[in-house]
């Protein structure tokens, strides 16, 4: 089946600071990419989603300058965490679908973030 | 946007016994309902899905009905096994997003 890898797996970081985590898919092209954050023993609630060459569209409530979302090439996305402070500490999970039609989405494994 | 609920929260069964799980949703414009089992610290792991054109799906001992007209469709598992137990997510989608459900955590007593 379709593998999404997403490096690092965890990362601490200093409060102010900037953090990028990357989402790969490795055998397909991931026409849609989806960024999801998830709290301890919650639901996954999703950030923004991307499109191959333009820009993401951010769900209600999400800070587009504080996660900025770059979705160069058809299997790669990064989401850079900008002026990280402690309540941005989080699970962070990537999916991606292969395109239009395509439901189904494949998950990344997460990259657990811890703000000091 | 669209708004998913999912219930219980917390589920506990006897090991043999079926479980259901519950969600609604708001948007008729989404088509395609999956359902994910996630184990602590992992991935969600798609186990069962469903799209609008379609009321009931089976695999082995996991079901999912749909009811477009009411907007809900359920997470059916029968002869549940201490491995079963896991979080799991209902989800509704358009195809462009996908919007998830609280989950529920579900316990199978051995």
């Amino acid at each position: 089946g379709a593998v999404v890898s997403q490096h690092p797996s965890w990362v601490i970081c200093k409060s102010g600071t900037s953090v990028k985590i990357e989402c790969r898919s490795l055998d397909f092209q991931a026409t849609t990419m989806f960024w999801y954050r998830q709290f301890p023993k919650q639901s996954l609630m999703l950030m923004a989603t991307s499109n191959e060459g333009s820009k993401a569209t951010y769900e209600q409530g999400v800070e587009k300058d504080k996660f900025l979302i770059n979705h160069a090439s058809l299997t790669l996305s990064t989401l850079t965490v900008t002026s990280a402070h402690p309540e941005d500490s989080s699970f962070y999970i990537c999916s991606a679908s292969s395109g239009t039609g395509q439901y189904e989405q494949y998950f990344g494994p997460g990259t657990r973030l811890t703000v000091t | 946007g669209e708004n998913v609920e999912q219930h219980p929260s917390t589920l506990s069964v006897q090991e043999g016994d079926s479980a259901v799980i519950k969600c609604t949703y708001s948007d008729s414009a989404s088509n395609y309902f999956p359902w994910y089992k996630q184990e602590l610290g992992k991935r969600p792991q798609l186990i069962i899905d469903i799209r609008s054109n379609v009321g009931e799906k089976k695999d082995q001992r996991i079901a999912v009905t749909l009811n477009k007209t009411a907007k809900h469709f359920s997470l059916h598992i029968t002869e549940t096994q201490p491995e079963d137990s896991a979080v799991y997510f209902c989800a509704a989608s358009t195809g462009n997003q996908f919007y998830f459900g609280t989950g529920t955590s579900l316990t199978v007593i051995p």
